[in-house]
């Protein structure tokens, strides 16, 4: 059974960092895309970010709001997918949700099979 | 990028009826690879969102047969022939054709 368990949410500063995991289990890591998405509260769903799996080099994509501040990153060895959070601002308040790939070993698109119960990051001074 | 325009926004449904939301996109979602990367999600209250249709039509695993989904190019349809009380939620449409991945602006279903 594929899960995603996501950990490192928490109440941050404007201008601060926090770096999130993702910890994966039930399939192998490396085989596929990861991507965390996110929802503000009472809002719609929003794509943060992508990494590619191990076949495809582990290249990345950003969303226009938080590229140069986003960093999205994978240990394979440890099945673990990261999102370093730099510069934090008040509108990336939201819960975070890591996702897996339905498809095995894809590049260039992304449809998010399965989801982790999400973190919150509430930036706020 | 590509805009994804969902109608209705709020879809009140009597349990049993069917209900039916639209999906629009700017521009064809066609891939260079011939598949088209639109998808349906269902997001319970309280819960993360869960994966019910891919490439258009393909239910995920564990999907009740009552969803379906229908289109091409541009416009597409999220159909429940029968809506139970657990379908009560927000569903949105997602590209995933080119990057970046965008959804729709949701719908909300609820029980009338």
């Amino acid at each position: 059974e594929v899960q995603l368990v996501e950990s490192g949410g928490g109440l941050v500063q404007p201008g601060r960092s926090l770096r999130l995991s993702c910890t994966a289990s039930g399939f192998t890591f490396g085989d596929y895309a990861m991507s965390w998405f996110r929802q503000a509260p009472g809002k719609g769903l929003e794509w943060v970010d992508f990494i590619r799996s191990k076949a495809y080099g582990g290249t990345t994509e950003y969303a226009a709001s938080v590229k140069n501040r986003f960093t999205i990153s994978r240990d394979n060895s440890k099945s673990i997918a990261y999102l370093q959070m730099n510069s934090l601002k008040t509108e990336d308040t939201a819960v975070y949700y890591c996702t897996r790939d339905l498809y095995y070993g894809s590049g260039s698109y992304y449809t998010p099979g399965y989801w982790g119960q999400g973190t919150l990051v509430t930036v706020s001074s | 990028d590509i805009v994804m325009t969902q109608t209705p926004l709020s879809s009140p449904v009597t349990l049993g009826q069917p209900a039916s939301i639209s999906c629009r996109s700017s521009q064809s979602l066609v891939h260079s690879d011939g598949n088209t990367y639109l998808s349906w999600l269902q997001q319970r209250p309280g819960q993360p969102p869960r994966l019910l249709i891919y490439k258009i039509s393909y239910r995920f695993s564990g999907v009740p047969d009552r969803f379906s989904g229908s289109g091409a190019g541009t416009d597409f349809t999220l159909k429940i022939s029968r809506v139970e009380a657990e379908d009560v939620g927000v569903y949105y449409c997602m590209q995933a054709t080119q990057f970046p991945p965008l959804f729709g602006q949701g719908t909300k279903l609820e029980i009338k």
